[in-house]
């Protein structure tokens, strides 16, 4: 039973386009949404954050919007970079604050 | 202001032998998690600690893991007698407060078993 889940798998944008990466939650009583940034060897990293009270926020070239009756949220990351190429999970909590994260995505952008 | 800072980065055992991987959550900090990644793999949630409690143990395996988070030191987490299945990467994280807010990952302590 996976409660969160991301799509795609993977994916490659050239620099300078938008990267979208999606996911899905089952846990209605979920009620906090990170995205993390992770690269090889190192620890996950937040990025941004949202709650259901909003539909949208942004940080730089990084964007959350949420969608509370689809039960689904994306990240939009704006003008990528190939630095930006890294994995990136989404995660979900609740009221008991243990993360339950998605399996991950793995982010290449050309130059 | 020091992030969370785990320690040893690698650590390789024999099968049969303890672990112990410790964590300092970021100054301030009194929440502490410890989660397991495998390869390819997202990450997976242990156990939950507050100083000298364990709030939450629901993802810890019935036997050989324990975890502490005494009233001085460093969170610890214990695998005892090691197998090739434990080897991953674990990662503790920090929080402020409990439900709802920022955690802070360190950078995780790769174990291996050989």
């Amino acid at each position: 039973q996976q409660q969160v889940k991301q799509s795609p798998q993977s994916l490659i944008v050239q620099k300078g386009g938008i990267s979208i990466i999606n996911c899905a939650y089952e846990n209605t009583a979920f009620d906090y949404f990170p995205w993390y940034q992770q690269f090889p060897g190192k620890g996950p990293a937040l990025l941004i954050a949202i709650r259901p009270d909003v539909s949208e926020k942004k940080e730089g070239r990084f964007t959350i919007s949420f969608n509370k009756s689809a039960k689904q949220f994306s990240l939009h990351i704006m003008d990528s970079q190939p630095g930006d190429s890294a994995t990136y999970f989404c995660a979900a909590s609740g009221a008991n604050s243990k993360l339950t994260f998605g399996k991950g995505i793995t982010l290449s952008v050309r130059p | 202001n020091a992030g969370v800072m785990q320690n040893p980065r690698h650590l390789v055992r024999r099968r049969g032998q303890e672990a112990r991987l410790r964590c300092s959550p970021m100054k301030g900090h009194s929440h502490v998690y410890w989660y397991r990644q495998l390869p390819e793999e997202g990450l997976k949630f242990m156990v939950y600690l507050q100083k000298e409690n364990i709030i939450d143990e629901s993802g810890m395996p019935k036997e050989r893991f324990s975890a502490e988070f005494p009233k001085e030191g460093p969170s610890i987490l214990r695998i005892q007698q090691v197998v090739r299945g434990d080897s991953a990467a674990y990662f503790c994280a920090s929080s402020g407060q409990g439900s709802g807010t920022e955690a802070f990952f360190g950078q995780g302590t790769r174990l291996t078993v050989v």
